[in-house]
């Protein structure tokens, strides 16, 4: 079946440095990717998507982009500031389900001043 | 209401007990969803509705979880007997309709520990 799979954290930076966290899947054909950030004391809210190969989604200065070769959607931020610091889930929903969302583990990210 | 709203936010109980947790989803999202968050894991899918129909329960654990949802509007996901490896955070999202690029959009959750 189709799966996820995130790197583990916490990943642990300084600020402005540079983020990846890493995001691979298997699944058939081309389904829709996304990611999705849980910050403290709220509900995970969608960051960025993408819904077909190449695609590149972006948001809040991250970006992800759909390789369809290395079936990855890995997460990147060119200088991450404090409040970033949050949950990142990884997910994605099959070209045969209009509803199912399969997740990632989650990655911790905890960026220090 | 602005957001999805989900109660209690916090619920301590005894093992044994029933406990029920509500969502409230955004007005005019058709499909509502329960997943279970549990620490260091991923969101596991436990139920999804359209409208009031729940096309989709093959995620709930046991017979002792149950779900309704009425008016096409607020659920409440029921766990009888809980046991203590029913403790985690019971997170509800809705949607505008099912959509395979759709944006869920999630409560806050609700905690459950059960002693």
């Amino acid at each position: 079946g189709d799966s996820v799979t995130q790197m583990e954290g916490p990943v642990t930076l300084s600020e402005e440095a540079f983020l990846t966290i890493n995001c691979t899947y298997t699944a058939t054909g081309y389904p829709s990717l996304f990611w999705y950030v849980q910050y403290p004391g709220e509900g995970l809210q969608l960051l960025l998507k993408a819904t077909k190969a190449d695609d590149k989604g972006s948001n809040k200065g991250f970006e992800a982009t759909y390789r369809k070769e290395t079936t990855s959607f890995h997460l990147e931020k060119g200088s991450v500031q404090v409040s970033d610091s949050a949950v990142y889930f990884c997910a994605l929903r099959g070209m045969d389900s209009n509803y199912q969302l399969i997740w990632g583990a989650g990655t911790k990210l905890i960026i220090k001043p | 209401g602005a957001g999805v709203s989900q109660s209690p936010s916090n619920k301590v109980t005894e093992k044994g007990k029933d406990v029920e947790l509500r969502c409230d989803p955004i007005s005019g999202h058709t499909a509502l969803y329960w997943y279970r968050q549990s620490l260091g894991q991923g969101l596991e899918f436990l139920i999804y509705f359209q409208g009031n129909s729940a096309p989709d329960k093959s995620g709930l654990p046991s017979d002792r979880f149950s779900a309704e949802r009425t008016g096409g509007s607020v659920s409440t996901l029921t766990i009888q007997r809980t046991q203590q490896e029913d403790s985690a955070v019971y997170l509800c999202a809705s949607s505008l309709g099912p959509s395979r690029t759709g944006e869920l959009f999630f409560g806050e959750g609700s905690r459950l520990t059960v002693l």
